[in-house]
């Protein structure tokens, strides 16, 4: 299956940690990209190949993989934080991407 | 800056057609990979398309394959989106984004380094 599996949504207190998981086939291949999206905004990058920050993005934000699924841990979550996170790869034909379900960050 | 500026969204009935625009600026376009993504109202993030550097190579999520059209001009500056046979499902905001690449060893990793701030497309009588 291309599909990526991520959890509808996720809360954490200020401050603390949050981890959002993305689970595909074609993860193990290659590998997951992270997107942050706030209401009304264009996503932007907040991980690629895994686990590197594109310049601008705070060192709370990592990423890594085991097997077939991909994670994105905010260390002290922000208020700022609050977003729609969404993780892309590509299909089985390494032709096509896809992106993840979303999952919504609530920071409390 | 790296600057991607979309156009062209409307509201067109159904079965109708429309093009989409998006204008490139701070960065060598004729360099990159580059792709269509969706977001319908409400709902996720869905990859619409992309097209090679030099326009040899495009593919297409099945739901489009056959209506759509992706093209650019690389003199321009410019990527495009060709849609007819519009349907009520294609409502969306379409975004333009560029294709960062990193190799590891024999894998190439492929993203979605920068993105416009998208054009609404309404398919409805």
């Amino acid at each position: 299956s291309s599909d990526l599996t991520q959890d509808p949504a996720v809360s954490v207190a200020l401050g603390q940690t949050v981890r959002i998981t993305c689970q595909g086939d074609n993860i193990r291949f290659y590998y997951a990209n992270w997107y942050q999206q706030k209401p009304g905004q264009a996503p932007i990058l907040v991980i690629y190949a895994k686990d590197n920050r594109p310049s601008g993005i705070p060192d709370r934000f990592s990423g890594s993989t085991s097997g077939n699924t991909a994670s994105l841990t905010i260390t002290g979550a922000q208020a700022e934080d609050e977003a729609d996170y969404y993780c892309n790869s590509r299909d089985s034909s390494g032709n096509h991407l896809v992106f993840g379900t979303g999952t919504k960050v609530t920071v409390l | 800056e790296v600057q991607l500026v979309e156009s062209g969204g409307g509201l067109v009935q159904p079965g109708g057609s429309l093009r989409l625009s998006c204008a490139a600026s701070g960065f060598t376009f004729s360099s990159y990979w580059m792709s269509w993504v969706r977001q319908a109202p409400g709902k996720g993030l869905e990859w619409v398309a992309n097209i090679k550097q030099d326009g040899s190579e495009k593919y297409y999520v099945d739901s489009v394959k056959g209506r759509f059209t992706i093209s650019r001009d690389n003199a321009k500056n410019s990527l495009y989106l060709q849609m007819n046979s519009l349907r009520a499902e294609d409502t969306a905001v379409y975004y333009c984004a560029r294709q960062g690449v990193t190799i590891f060893g024999v894998i190439i990793i492929t993203y979605l380094d920068y993105w416009g701030q998208g054009t609404l497309l309404t398919v409805s009588s």
